[in-house]
């Protein structure tokens, strides 16, 4: 079945880098997409979300992309922290009115002193 | 503001036993979702409620149901245990009325362990 996944399972930068996290969705149908944070023993957490009618979405020090013609997403951090380390999961949904997330394996981002 | 917040948080049972999860929604948010994250895996939706009613389900067995009582907080019971049952099992809330921004806040979970 379709699903969304992710290129590298695990990210190792050096405070102050930029980071970019990838993520490759299959199903044409999806219209919204989330980007998640999960710290060690939490839940996940929202970070920044993009529909399928824009290509680029800023927050605070995130910048999420979206390649509809590779079917491709991105998550960009600037000037990387140590309270960056988290594991970060991409979500897709499929348009039809209700919000039922699907989300990737996520990637292990490791940010060094 | 009250956030989401599930329990146990923590709890081990043996094969064959059943088990209730609690979650409570975060105040004015009427939908709540379910999923299970196993170990190293993203989470996996299990199903959803909106106003007490069933609004999705992913793909896992009967013996997994719910409920959302009038305040909007749920529960998730699981009958018939299995060992693949182990997981962090999640609920999110989300929804305001009228609007649903489609964000989930989710709890800190709850670690299941079967043995």
């Amino acid at each position: 079945g379709e699903s969304v996944g992710l290129h590298l399972p695990t990210l190792s930068v050096q405070e102050g880098d930029n980071s970019i996290i990838n993520c490759a969705y299959s199903n044409s149908a999806s219209d919204y997409f989330i980007w998640y944070k999960q710290e060690s023993g939490k839940g996940p957490q929202f970070i920044i979300d993009i529909r399928s009618n824009m290509d680029k979405r800023q927050g605070q020090r995130v910048t999420v992309l979206l390649n509809k013609t590779v079917k491709h997403l991105s998550l960009q951090i600037a000037a990387t922290q140590p309270g960056d380390s988290a594991v970060y999961f991409c979500a897709e949904n499929i348009g039809g009115g209700s919000y039922i997330p699907t989300f990737g394996r996520g990637t292990s981002l490791i940010v060094h002193p | 503001e009250t956030g989401v917040t599930q329990s146990p948080t923590h709890l081990i049972k043996t094969r064959g036993q059943q088990v209730t999860l609690r979650c409570s929604s975060q105040s004015g948010h009427n939908t709540v979702s379910w999923y299970q994250q196993a170990l190293g895996q993203g989470p996996q939706f299990i199903f959803q409620y909106y106003r007490e009613e069933e609004n999705g389900r992913g793909n896992f067995p009967p013996r997994f149901s719910g409920l959302q009582f009038p305040n909007y907080s749920s529960e998730l019971n699981v009958n018939a245990l299995e060992l693949d049952d182990s997981a962090l099992y999640l609920c999110a809330s989300s929804g305001t009325s009228g609007v649903n921004t489609g964000e989930l806040f989710f709890g800190e979970g709850s670690r299941l362990t079967v043995l």
